[in-house]
């Protein structure tokens, strides 16, 4: 149980358009999605946390009019980098909070790779 | 505010060999502790974690860690270790009721024949 999908898992795009990441969680429904970017070697930068119905609540210095995070259903959330440039390039991971049972347990995706030329 | 703190970023051992990774945390209100492992390319996968109750923590593959209130450390233990546990491991923690994670910069276990 407890399964995060991400797609795509791997996308190459040119500078100047948009991408869509979407999260899915498989086997449970989730209230609260988390976004989050990892840089080569690095540890884990949460970006936004992404409750259902409501709009998402980002971390210091991460521009919401650039990284677009939607909460339609409780198994689905969405990241979009709008107008991405080589900058935006990084490895992208999603990850879902079970609403009830196991609380503060967070069940991560398997990321997907952004690369902007 | 929380912070987590992973003394190694790097830990090579050999096969068969036991390991221990150490986590040390702060935070001023009770937490929420998890280790965590990353293989390359690929999304993060829970090992084990500590809500509350037993101290000793058994998680998949192995591992085990357990929970240090006086001394603010939740280090993650195995026995004897295989080819397979090759991967970057993160201690993370989180507290009060938003389940935000702190993450720590991550440790580099590599496993030697």
């Amino acid at each position: 149980g407890a399964v995060v999908s991400q797609h795509p898992s791997r996308v190459i795009c040119k500078s100047g358009t948009s991408v869509k990441i979407e999260c899915r969680s498989l086997d449970f429904q989730a209230t609260t999605m988390f976004w989050y970017r990892q840089f080569p070697k690095k540890s884990l930068m949460l970006m936004a946390t992404s409750n259902e119905g409501s709009k998402a609540t980002y971390e210091q210095g991460v521009e919401k009019d650039k990284f677009l995070i939607n909460h339609a259903s409780l198994t689905l959330s969405t990241l979009t980098v709008t107008s991405a440039h080589p900058e935006d390039s990084s490895f992208y991971i999603c990850s879902a909070s079970l609403v009830a049972g196991e609380q503060d347990t967070q069940y991560f995706g398997p990321g997907t790779r952004l690369t902007v030329l | 505010a929380q912070s987590v703190t992973q003394l190694d970023s790097q830990v090579p051992v050999f096969e068969e060999a036991p390991v221990e990774l150490r986590c040390n945390y702060s935070s001023s209100v009770s937490v929420y502790l998890f280790w965590y492992v990353q293989y390359p390319n690929q999304g993060l996968q829970l090992l084990l974690k500590y809500l509350s109750g037993s101290t000793l923590v058994k998680g998949i593959n192995g591992f085990e860690a357990e929970f240090n209130k006086s001394q603010t450390s939740f280090h993650l233990r195995k026995p004897s270790v295989h080819i397979s546990d090759t991967a970057e491991y993160f201690c993370a923690v989180s507290g009060g009721s938003n389940y935000k994670l702190t993450f720590g910069k991550g440790t580099l276990l590599t496993v030697n024949p």
